[in-house]
């Protein structure tokens, strides 16, 4: 069964500053993806980085990197230099390729605030 | 560029009266699926579809219909709404299951079931 766990219920962050939103999961299939999506005030949910269990390197997009250990299946996202306008719910997820490739499973979401 | 396009945004229901949810996506997609998000449970898999003529359920499958006679739309039917349906809907599509790619979502439709 796969599994993804988001700790932080709310974070908050001073404008500028770098912030980083825990993901960690579980799985025992050896192929699978990660994915980050934010979802503002508005509702709509907004894919922001991915990361596949076979890449070598960090993923990165923009401001947005994901900080991926696999050994300790944790994926956290990074987000440099924050703006007010990233105060949303942040959303970790996981597909597992070979075993659930047909349900993207999400973690409960972290809230963050960016302070001006 | 539409990509993927739910109707209604908001609906109210009775309990007991049915409804359907339509989605549509223009990106000739396989995969298409269903999700529901309740306050502190994220999103979980409602029905899900790899191809026209094939469709099969989810996490969180009981009272929910769907079917897929066409590439592009994937409705989602409550046969008879409970308040325990009242949710936020979002209907998400790829262009595979298998593929590496980002779900792309639609807006979302917020259904309250009275």
């Amino acid at each position: 069964a796969q599994k993804i766990t988001q700790t932080q219920p709310g974070m908050f962050v001073q404008e500028k500053e770098a912030v980083t939103l825990d993901c960690t999961y579980d799985t025992s299939d050896p192929s699978y993806g990660l994915f980050w999506y934010k979802q503002p005030s508005s509702g709509e949910m907004i894919f922001l980085i991915y990361q596949g269990s076979y890449d070598q390197q960090n993923a990165t997009e923009g401001r947005y990197s994901l900080n991926f250990q696999k050994a300790r299946k944790s994926a956290n996202l990074v987000i440099s230099a924050s703006q007010l306008g990233d105060s949303a719910m942040y959303f970790c997820a996981m597909r597992a390729f070979r075993t659930g490739a047909n349900n993207l499973f999400f973690g409960t979401g972290t809230r963050l605030t960016v302070i001006p | 560029n539409a990509g993927v396009t739910q109707t209604p945004k908001f609906q109210v229901l009775k309990t007991g009266q049915s409804m359907t949810l339509q989605c549509a996506q223009d990106m000739n997609h396989e995969y298409m699926s269903w999700y529901r998000q309740d306050p502190g449970m994220g999103l979980r898999l409602i029905h899900y579809s790899v191809g026209a003529g094939i469709t099969d359920q989810g996490e969180v499958p009981n009272g929910y219909n769907v079917s897929r006679s066409t590439t592009e739309d994937f409705p989602l039917r409550l046969l008879s709404a409970a308040p325990s349906q009242t949710s936020v809907y979002f209907c998400a599509s790829s262009l595979t299951a298998t593929n590496t790619g980002e779900l792309f979502f639609g807006e979302g439709s917020r259904l309250t079931v009275l």
